[in-house]
């Protein structure tokens, strides 16, 4: 079955240390989004890509960096320049800009 | 700019009641609105959306019309089950955006 998938569900940091997420879809989607959830603050954007080797800054990209070498894989990187890292962490990719958004499973980074 | 805002949550009721869970939105030109839901632990996932004015989204039971003269999206279903207990994000995209925006969440549990 088609999907995205999300490693690790669960991610454990030391301050002041860099950390990676992966994302990986095999739905042969262009475009690729990061999200961050906080509790009653539903979802920030943090990066999107509309393509390989393209992407851009979302609402909240401070602290956070992201490649696009390939199609299927976005992953992002939580650097010690995040002031608050500890959130859940959703990506999500689309056909094509507007149309709806499938989501993998989320990482919940815990940075203490 | 666009955005969406929810009702406030936490919302409780018993199984079997009739559910509406408030959403309007702000934005200067002709969005597409939808529905997400997200279970525990999960990602978020479509539930319905409408891309004009008076279409009306449909699925699972829930229901919801875009009302431009109102600026509303209103979720409904008739008649709930425990099983539909998690959090329902509101959004909408604007044509040629670049983005989703969500609202904050609603989280609703259905007790036996």
């Amino acid at each position: 079955d088609g999907g995205i998938t999300q490693s690790p569900k669960y991610l454990f940091r030391k301050e002041g240390q860099n950390v990676t997420l992966s994302c990986e879809q095999n739905l042969n989607h262009d475009a690729m989004y990061w999200y961050r959830q906080d509790p009653g603050q539903g979802l920030r954007l943090i990066y999107y890509s509309q393509i390989v080797n393209d992407f851009q800054k979302g609402d909240i990209a401070e602290g956070y960096s992201v490649s696009r070498e390939k199609k299927e894989s976005f992953p992002l990187t939580v650097t010690s320049a995040q002031k608050n890292p500890t959130a859940f962490y959703l990506c999500a990719s689309s056909s094509e800009w507007n149309s709806p958004l499938h989501f993998g499973n989320g990482t919940r980074l815990t940075v203490t | 700019g666009d955005s969406v805002t929810q009702m406030e949550g936490p919302v409780t009721l018993s199984e079997e009641a009739f559910l509406t869970i408030n959403c309007t939105y702000t934005a200067t030109g002709y969005p597409s609105l939808f529905w997400y839901v997200q279970y525990p632990g999960e990602g978020l996932q479509l539930l319905l959306k409408a891309t004009k004015a008076d279409d009306k989204g449909s699925n699972k039971g829930f229901e919801a019309t875009y009302r431009k003269e109102t600026t509303s999206f209103h979720l409904e279903k008739g008649s709930v089950q425990v099983s539909d207990s998690a959090v329902y994000f509101c959004a909408l995209s604007e044509r040629g955006a670049q983005k989703l925006v969500f609202g904050q969440g609603t989280r609703l549990t259905i007790n036996p």
